[in-house]
């Protein structure tokens, strides 16, 4: 069975300052690893994903994640936070049964302070 | 193309009361999730279709909870009788493969609250 774990359900940056949300999973088989994006009155949108090609995931909008087996860990980090940037984060694993439903953690939510 | 929809955005019912939520996924995928939020906890699994057909439905909470997609387009999602627990915010998703990478398309999520 898989697991995801969120450290921090709020996370509070200066506008330009690093972000850092952070996720560890638990997985028995190779993970496929997502992180998703909420904004307000919208659904999740993909990030990134990891596809075992590259251990360093480039997304959308200036994210970036980093796999690392040793540590079971995907944060998610971007060099500049912007106020655009304030939403919920979800890391989420996939199975590896015939439907791949997602497993999630509990989000983080990010706050941009100007 | 249009994304995922859901309707209603909000409903708001008395416990014991029925309520049906609605997803139209994007036109062609054949597979639907469903996922639900209890508030202040993670995002879960509910259940999956392939088509019409009920893939995967280990998540359903139990039997007061009805799914639905005739036909393999729409999908409902139907509480009856309702009881407080329901309350959170339901989503759906849709993907054309359900390869490991592929993604996940989300609809906005009906904020279901039971009083």
């Amino acid at each position: 069975a898989q697991s995801v774990t969120q450290l921090g359900s709020h996370v509070s940056v200066s506008e330009g300052a690093l972000v850092l949300l952070r996720c560890n999973y638990s997985s028995s088989v190779p993970p496929y690893l997502f992180w998703y994006v909420q904004y307000p009155n919208q659904g999740l949108q993909l990030l990134l994903k990891y596809t075992s090609a590259a251990t360093l995931v480039k997304g959308i909008n200036g994210f970036e994640a980093e796999f690392k087996k040793s540590e079971t860990s995907f944060h998610l980090t971007k060099p500049s936070a912007h106020m655009s940037d304030a939403a919920e984060y979800f890391c989420a694993v996939r199975g590896n049964n015939a439907g791949n439903m997602l497993t999630f953690g509990g989000g983080t939510r990010l706050m941009v302070k100007p | 193309e249009a994304g995922v929809t859901q309707f209603p955005s909000h409903s708001v019912i008395e416990k014991g009361q029925t309520v049906t939520l609605r997803c139209d996924p994007i036109s062609g995928h054949d597979n639907l999730y469903w996922y639900r939020r209890v508030m202040g906890k993670e995002i879960k699994f509910l259940l999956h279709f392939v088509k019409e057909s009920k893939q995967d439905e280990s998540g359903m909470p139990n039997n007061r909870f009805l799914a639905e997609r005739t036909g393999g387009t729409y999908s409902t999602l139907k509480v009856q009788p309702a009881e407080l627990e329901d309350s959170g915010v339901y989503f759906c998703a849709s993907s054309s493969i359900p390869g490991h990478y592929n993604e996940q398309f989300f609809g906005p999520g009906t904020r279901l609250t039971v009083l």
